[in-house]
C-alpha cells in the first residue's frame, strides 16, 4: 500500500550547520514530491517540490534529492538557523480515483532543533 | 493574494454532537482537500473537492462529510463527535491537479 515514512523522527543541529532530512516512499507511480515546513500552531508550509522526471532541484538554501531507484527522498538545508526549527513533512502526490493526480500522502514528520 | 483561511480557529465540543468546520480557498483556487492531523496519525487525508464534486476520500467512516460551494469556499461536517475526533483539522488548496497545495493555519477541535 501507500506509504510514506521519515528515518529520523527528531533532529537536532548547531546553528549554521547544514541539516539533512530524509525520507522514504513507497509508490513507484508518484510523480510529485513536496517538503512541507510545519512551525507549532501554524499550518504546513510549503518549502519546496520536485517532479519525478528530475533528481535535484534547489530552492533558497533548500535542496531537494530524489532517487527514484531506492525510492528516497531528502531536505537540504544549508547554515541552518533558528527560524528552521518546526517539523518537515515530506508528501507524495499519487493518483485518486479516476485517474485524477493529487491525493497527497504524507509523512510523520521530523522535528528539527536548532541549537544556537 | 490573501492565504487559505478557516473558521473557528478553536473549537470545543462533546460527545455526541456535530461540528461543521469553514474553508476559504485562495482566490482562483477551485480544489479544496481536508486533512486530519494528529499525534499518534500525523497528517491524513480526508477528501478533496473540485468545482463542487468530490473527487477522491480518504479512509474515514461516513460521520466525516464535506462539500464545496459555487465560490470555491467548502465546508467539513463530523457528526456524532467521538473523542477520538480530537485533532487539528487543515485545509488546502490549489489551482489544479498537480499543482502545489497550500494550506490554512486549521481548526482545533477539541472532544471532550
Amino acid at each position: 500500500g501507500e506509504s510514506v515514512g521519515l528515518h529520523l523522527p527528531t533532529l537536532s543541529v548547531q546553528e549554521g550547520d547544514n541539516s539533512i532530512i530524509n525520507c522514504a516512499y513507497s509508490n513507484s507511480a508518484s510523480d510529485y514530491f513536496i517538503w512541507y515546513k510545519q512551525e507549532s500552531g501554524k499550518g504546513p508550509q510549503f518549502i519546496i517540490d520536485i517532479r519525478s522526471n528530475m533528481d535535484k532541484r534547489q530552492g533558497q538554501r533548500v535542496t531537494v534529492l530524489l532517487n527514484k531507484t531506492v525510492k528516497h527522498l531528502s531536505l537540504q538545508i544549508a547554515a541552518t538557523q533558528p527560524g528552521d526549527s518546526a517539523v518537515y513533512f515530506c508528501a507524495e502526490n499519487s493518483k485518486g480515483i479516476g485517474g485524477s493526480n493529487y491525493k497527497l500522502t504524507f509523512g510523520k514528520g521530523t522535528l528539527l532543533t536548532v541549537n544556537p | 493574494k490573501a492565504g487559505v483561511t478557516q473558521t473557528p480557529r478553536y473549537l470545543i465540543k462533546t460527545r455526541g454532537q456535530q461540528v461543521t468546520l469553514s474553508c476559504s480557498p485562495i482566490s482562483g483556487h477551485r480544489s479544496v482537500s481536508w486533512y486530519q492531523q494528529t499525534p499518534g496519525q500525523g497528517l491524513q487525508f480526508l477528501f478533496e473537492y473540485f468545482s463542487e464534486t468530490q473527487r477522491n476520500k480518504g479512509n474515514f467512516p461516513g460521520r466525516f462529510s464535506g462539500r464545496q460551494f459555487s465560490n470555491s469556499r467548502s465546508e467539513m461536517n463530523v457528526s456524532t463527535l467521538e473523542l477520538g475526533d480530537s485533532a487539528l483539522y487543515l485545509c488546502a488548496s490549489r489551482a489544479g491537479a498537480g499543482e502545489t497545495q497550500y494550506f490554512g493555519p486549521g481548526t482545533r477541535l477539541l472532544v471532550l
